[in-house]
């Protein structure tokens, strides 16, 4: 089946330690993209990738990085800079440019303590 | 990207026909009208979108009114999974950023049996 998959689906970390959330697609998508939703909030967007080794700050990238060393996969690493980091963090992936669609994953949902 | 407004919340009877409104009525000439929706803890999964024309898919109508500044999403026979948040967005198609997701809060739909 086509998809994408995020691992894993909930994930604990002590505050001060970095971690990094998985998000692999096998649509053959060029463009990725990582979103944070926080309780009774729409999304927003945290950085995107258009294309393999480039990728873009989104409206809130400050406490986190990416990386797109392969066109499948699309790492997001929770610095320990970011102030709130429990959050549900989706990945997305769609066709890199016109009016398509974004197919999401079924997210993380990450908690901090 | 144009501003959404969507009311909050609506409920629905099972097996009825569901509409939800959406107003943009900053909407340019070249953005598109997207439908997605939220089911709890889950992705949002893409339905239907359009540019002036109504639109028709398998899952639901879109109907944008002639002077583009307000939509309505019909689900023609509402059942117990449609109980989501559904999400009104509007953007542009080309180009890199167009690509972004703008997500408000959206309208929280209650089917009912």
């Amino acid at each position: 089946d086509g998809g994408i998959t995020q691992s894993p689906k909930y994930l604990f970390r002590k505050e001060g330690q970095n971690v990094t959330l998985s998000c692999e697609q096998n649509l053959n998508h060029d463009a990725m993209y990582w979103y944070r939703q926080d309780p009774g909030q729409g999304l927003r967007l945290i950085y995107y990738s258009q294309i393999v080794n480039d990728f873009q700050k989104g409206d809130i990238a400050e406490g986190y990085s990416v990386s797109r060393e392969k066109k499948e996969s699309f790492p997001l690493t929770v610095t320990s800079a970011q102030k709130n980091p429990t959050a549900f963090y989706l990945c997305a992936s769609s066709i890199r440019q016109g009016p398509y669609e974004q197919y999401f994953g079924p997210g993380t949902r990450l908690t901090v303590t | 990207d144009a501003k959404t407004t969507q009311p909050p919340s609506m409920d629905c009877a099972e097996g009825r026909a569901a509409n939800l409104p959406c107003n943009h009525s900053t909407i340019s000439g070249n953005e598109y009208v997207y439908w997605y929706r939220q089911i709890h803890s889950q992705g949002p999964q893409y339905i239907i979108h359009g540019l002036k024309n109504n639109e028709t898919n398998e899952m639901a109508s879109l109907i944008i009114t002639e002077d583009r500044k307000s939509s309505t999403l019909i689900l023609p026979h509402a059942t117990l999974r449609d109980t989501a948040v559904y999400y009104c967005i509007v953007r542009v198609a080309h180009g890199a950023a167009g690509n972004k997701l703008t997500f408000g809060g959206g309208t929280r739909v209650l089917v009912k049996p």
